[in-house]
C-alpha cells in the first residue's frame, strides 16, 4: 500500500460526458502528479501541483482540468470525453526531497476510464 | 529537453538468472535524478530504485541494482536471481532541478521463464 489513495478505481462512461478522479496524497506529501497511461504505453505527464499551486503541464488537453485543494487532495476533471480518453489515470505524490526537485513518486493504484 | 530511451521492448530470462534492462537519458541539467519502477499486470507502479546523478556510488535495493555510467549517459536496472514474480513491465524514469515532473521511458516488459 502506498499510501496514495485514487477513487473510483473503475468507471466506465460513454462519449461527451465529464469525470471527476480524486486523489489523496500520502500523509505529509505537497506534490502531486497526474499521469495518463493508455493501453500498452508508457506514462505520459499531465500536471503537478505543489502545495495547491501548480507547478509544472504536460500533454495535457483542454478539455481536462486539475486543482489541488487546501487539504492537499486534488482532482482531475476530463470533459467532452472521447473514446481515445480510455486509459488508467495515475496520481502519484512526493516529498520532493532528492536531486533533480523531485522524490520519489509513489503511485495510487489508477482510476481506469472506459469511454463507450 | 530531457528524454528517456528504453530500447528494448520485451525481454526473456530464466528463473535464477540475472538480467539487465537498458535505460538512456539526455538532460542538460547537472543535477537529476533516475528511477526505476515495476509495473505488474495488476497495474499499480510499484517504485524499485533511485540514483541522484551527484551519487558517487551505484545504487542497490535488495536483488536490484543500478548500473550508473554517468559519462554514457545510461542508468541500467540489473535483477539479479530473476524470479517469476519479476514477470512485469519495467519503467525507467527521469528527473531533474528544471523539470519538475518525472518523465517516463516507453518501459520494457520482462517474462521470467521457470
Amino acid at each position: 500500500d502506498s499510501g496514495v489513495t485514487q477513487t473510483p478505481k473503475h468507471l466506465i462512461t460513454a462519449t461527451g460526458q465529464r469525470v471527476t478522479l480524486r486523489c489523496s496524497p500520502r500523509s505529509g506529501d505537497l506534490s502531486v502528479y497526474w499521469y495518463q497511461q493508455s493501453l500498452d504505453q508508457g506514462l505520459q505527464f499531465l500536471i503537478h501541483y505543489y502545495n495547491g499551486e501548480e507547478r509544472a503541464k504536460g500533454n495535457i488537453l483542454e478539455r481536462f482540468s486539475a486543482q489541488q485543494f487546501p487539504d492537499l487532495h486534488s482532482e482531475l476533471n476530463l470533459s467532452s470525453l472521447e473514446l481515445g480518453d480510455s486509459a488508467l489515470y495515475f496520481c502519484a505524490s512526493s516529498t520532493n526531497r532528492l536531486a533533480g526537485n523531485t522524490g520519489e513518486l509513489f503511485f495510487g493504484e489508477g482510476s481506469r476510464l472506459t469511454v463507450l | 529537453a530531457q528524454k528517456i530511451t528504453q530500447t528494448q521492448p520485451g525481454m526473456f530470462v530464466q528463473e535464477k538468472e540475472a538480467v539487465t534492462l537498458d535505460c538512456t537519458y539526455d538532460t542538460s541539467d547537472p543535477s537529476y535524478g533516475l528511477f526505476w519502477y515495476k509495473q505488474p499486470s495488476s497495474g499499480e507502479m510499484i517504485f524499485l530504485i533511485y540514483q541522484g546523478s551527484y551519487d558517487q556510488q551505484n545504487a542497490t535495493e535488495g536483488r536490484y541494482s543500478l548500473n550508473f555510467q554517468k559519462a554514457r549517459k545510461s542508468a541500467n536496472l540489473v535483477i539479479s536471481a530473476s524470479q517469476l514474480g519479476d514477470s512485469a513491465m519495467y519503467f525507467c524514469a527521469m528527473s531533474s532541478d528544471s523539470s519538475y515532473k518525472l518523465i517516463f521511458g516507453s518501459g520494457t516488459r520482462l517474462l521470467v521463464r521457470p
